[in-house]
């Protein structure tokens, strides 16, 4: 157990819908990153927070959104969901905001658009 | 429809053996590289993690080695376990700001 929670696990929606997906870090890390693994892409980094504040942007759409509140848990909202946006979102977290550490994953959200 | 995946690399080994799983890296100014492992269902799990400034890092039954001259990482696993079955990643810090991730080897464990 990487100590990092993600709910929910599953979501099934529709295409132009909206969803948010939700990160806890493990207890003391600072930093969430949000990452996208899809089958034809591997894993791909979206953004990364550090105390609440946005550290660093990836390949994130601009229909993708991030925040990282007070109580360092994060929120990854998703809007206008196309058939393509189907996949596992993933979620890490780290002491600090540096990357030249470990960053611990939780199990993932998988997104399945109809 | 059909839908296309990632033609990972495989690779086979009997429980017991050793396994080496092979990473190139882009980057030639890369600092901080890691391996993670992930199972099915399961998020990437970090394994363990190397700095350029270093050749080889050992941990547990697992080693990885950097080769900066030819851009190259290894994991090295010893004595094989049906455990070990998983798709193994390696990332380098590419940028100041972001982790870069390989496509993965799919490690199978025969018994």
């Amino acid at each position: 157990d990487s100590g990092v929670t993600q709910t929910p696990k599953h979501l099934i929606t529709a295409t132009g819908q909206r969803v948010t997906l939700r990160c806890s870090p493990r207890s003391g890390d600072l930093s969430v990153y949000w990452y996208q693994q899809s089958l034809d892409q591997g894993l791909q980094f979206l953004i990364h927070y550090y105390n609440g504040e946005e550290r660093a942007k990836g390949n994130i759409l601009e229909r993708f959104s991030a925040q990282q509140f007070p109580d360092l848990h994060s929120e990854l909202n998703l809007s206008s969901l196309e058939l393509g946006d189907s996949a596992l979102y993933f979620c890490a977290s780290s002491a600090s905001s540096g990357v030249n550490q470990p960053q611990h994953f939780g199990d993932g959200t998988r997104l399945s658009i109809l | 429809g059909e839908s296309v995946g990632l033609h990972l690399p495989t690779l086979s080994v009997q429980e017991g053996d050793n396994s080496i799983i092979n990473c190139a890296y882009s980057n030639s100014a890369s600092d901080y590289f890691i391996w993670y492992k992930q199972e099915s269902g399961k998020g990437p799990q970090f394994i363990i993690d190397i700095r350029s400034n270093m050749d080889k890092r050992q941990g547990q039954r697992v080693t990885v080695l950097l080769n900066k001259t030819v851009k190259h990482l290894s994991l090295q696993i010893a004595a094989t376990q049906p455990g070990d079955s998983a798709v193994y990643f390696c990332a380098e810090k590419a940028s100041a700001r972001q982790l870069t991730f390989g496509s993965g080897t799919q490690l199978t464990v025969l018994p």
